[in-house]
């Protein structure tokens, strides 16, 4: 099983501010990366996929990067309804998905 | 509209067993792997298990081999999860999702709401 680790578990940033939230594997996964965000009480969105495409209706601000065993999700200027929780997960193999990284206001 | 409803989840004790529906509307789905996905209350995501288009190729996390069976019926757009020998630990919101394309390891664009699913005696 290919283990994903997000960093940091919890991310405090301004309102307007750039995130920028980590994921690592625990072996190569290729560009087979996506990233996910859930809204407390809400399903999953998908926002990033193939490691840097933004999924159908995903706004600008939201880019993804990486590849091998290291990605990162960069949320450039930060809105309120930024501040969730977000996961990043492999389909390089069977799909596993990362603790999460929680967004908060600084 | 594409809709993915979950159905079947409930309150079972210990060792019992319980049926996962997943009734599929708005897009062609034998184009399509499916897959499973919980999430016990206030924790991440845990994939459980995956099926492709034509159920040639089919997978499970490890904490449900053995015990949980994935199937699909493309003729009633209709997906489904077998859990026999239930444990406190499988305790989660149980969600539905598509891939965003035939292969069965991939993203997922689109989830149903989630059925629960509570083993507790």
């Amino acid at each position: 099983e290919i283990v994903m680790t997000q960093s940091p578990a919890t991310l405090s940033v301004s309102p307007g501010e750039r995130a920028t939230l980590s994921c690592r594997a625990s072996q190569s996964v290729s560009t087979k990366l996506a990233w996910y965000q859930q809204i407390p009480g809400q399903t999953p969105r998908l926002l990033i996929y193939g490691a840097s495409t933004r999924a159908t209706g995903i706004p600008a601000r939201f880019s993804g990067s990486g590849s091998g065993t290291e990605f990162t999700l960069t949320i450039s200027s930060l809105q309120s309804e930024d501040f969730v929780v977000y996961f990043c997960q492999q389909y390089n193999d069977w799909p596993t998905f990362g603790q999460g990284t929680k967004l908060e206001i600084k | 509209e594409v809709q993915l409803v979950e159905s079947g989840g409930g309150l079972v004790q210990p060792g019992r067993s319980l049926r996962l529906s997943c009734a599929v509307s708005g897009f062609t789905f034998d184009d399509y792997g499916m897959h499973w996905v919980r999430q016990a209350p206030g924790k991440g995501l845990e994939w459980v298990s995956g099926i492709g288009w034509n159920s040639g190729v089919i997978g499970y996390a490890d904490s449900v081999k053995g015990r949980f069976t994935i199937s699909r019926d493309n003729a009633k757009n209709s997906l489904f999860l077998q859990m026999n020998s239930l444990r406190p630990e499988d305790t989660a919101l149980y969600y539905c999702a598509k891939s965003i394309s035939v292969a069965a390891k991939n993203a997922f664009d689109i989830w149903g709401q989630g059925t629960m699913v509570t083993v507790s005696s």
